[in-house]
């Protein structure tokens, strides 16, 4: 089955730049989405369509999708920017939605 | 403003079933595609089933494939998560989610918790 690959970890000091990668085959043919979820709570859309920031999101998150690769991008992270994220995409056929593995950001 | 809520959710012995209820309100529900997304305690999302706005398609993950079924309502507005055969694997916090109509799930309920154990 088609996977999603996510570092389980990455730490920042605050102020500074975190990068989260998720890499697939499929991503050249697949959009990408991103999430964030704090503990206890749901998660939330961040990006999508590979590079997108829904209404409400931060400038802070950017993100990019380059061939099998798509990162994540959060400048001049903050505390509340501690959280589990997560990419989501599809298979090459679109029709198995995906996840990563989660991701732990600690600033 | 867009709310799911789910329910249904319980403590359940392998081998049986349990249908899940997320109800929709705050938007045109049957315009939009529903998933259910679930996460095991102390793990990551993994994705369950999508049903189409009208419940023409429906598709599912490879764990659940064969014993859950995907349903919805229009009417009342609300999707449904019939699950069978029941696992301790299937133990896990269960979400409805929406596909927003840029792409992505936008939006979130709170969860139902399943908990499979003998």
């Amino acid at each position: 089955s088609y996977e999603l690959t996510q570092p389980p970890s990455v730490s920042v000091s605050p102020g500074q730049t975190a990068r989260i990668t998720c890499s697939g085959d499929a991503l050249p043919d697949q959009y990408v989405f991103w999430y964030q979820q704090r503990p206890g709570q749901a998660p939330v859309l961040v990006i999508y369509k590979d590079t997108e920031r829904p209404p409400g999101i931060p400038e802070r998150f950017s993100a990019s999708s380059i061939g099998t690769m798509a990162t994540l991008t959060i400048s001049g992270v903050q505390a509340e920017d501690e959280a589990d994220y997560y990419c989501h995409s599809a298979d090459s056929t679109g029709t198995s939605v995906v996840f990563g593995g989660r991701t732990k950001l600690t600033v | 403003q867009v709310q799911l809520v789910e329910s249904g959710g319980g403590v359940v012995l392998p081998g049986t079933s349990l249908r899940l209820s997320c109800v929709a309100s705050g938007f045109s529900f049957s315009d939009y595609g529903m998933h259910w997304v679930r996460q095991g305690p102390g793990k990551g999302l993994e994705w369950v089933a999508v049903i189409f706005y009208d419940g023409s398609k429906t598709y599912y993950g490879d764990s659940v494939k064969g014993r859950f079924i995907i349903s919805r309502d229009n009417s009342k507005k609300t999707v449904y998560l019939q699950m069978t055969n029941l696992r301790a694997d299937d133990t896990a916090l269960y979400y409805c989610a929406r596909v927003w109509q840029r792409g992505g799930f936008d939006s979130w309920g709170q969860g139902t918790l399943v908990t499979v154990s003998s």
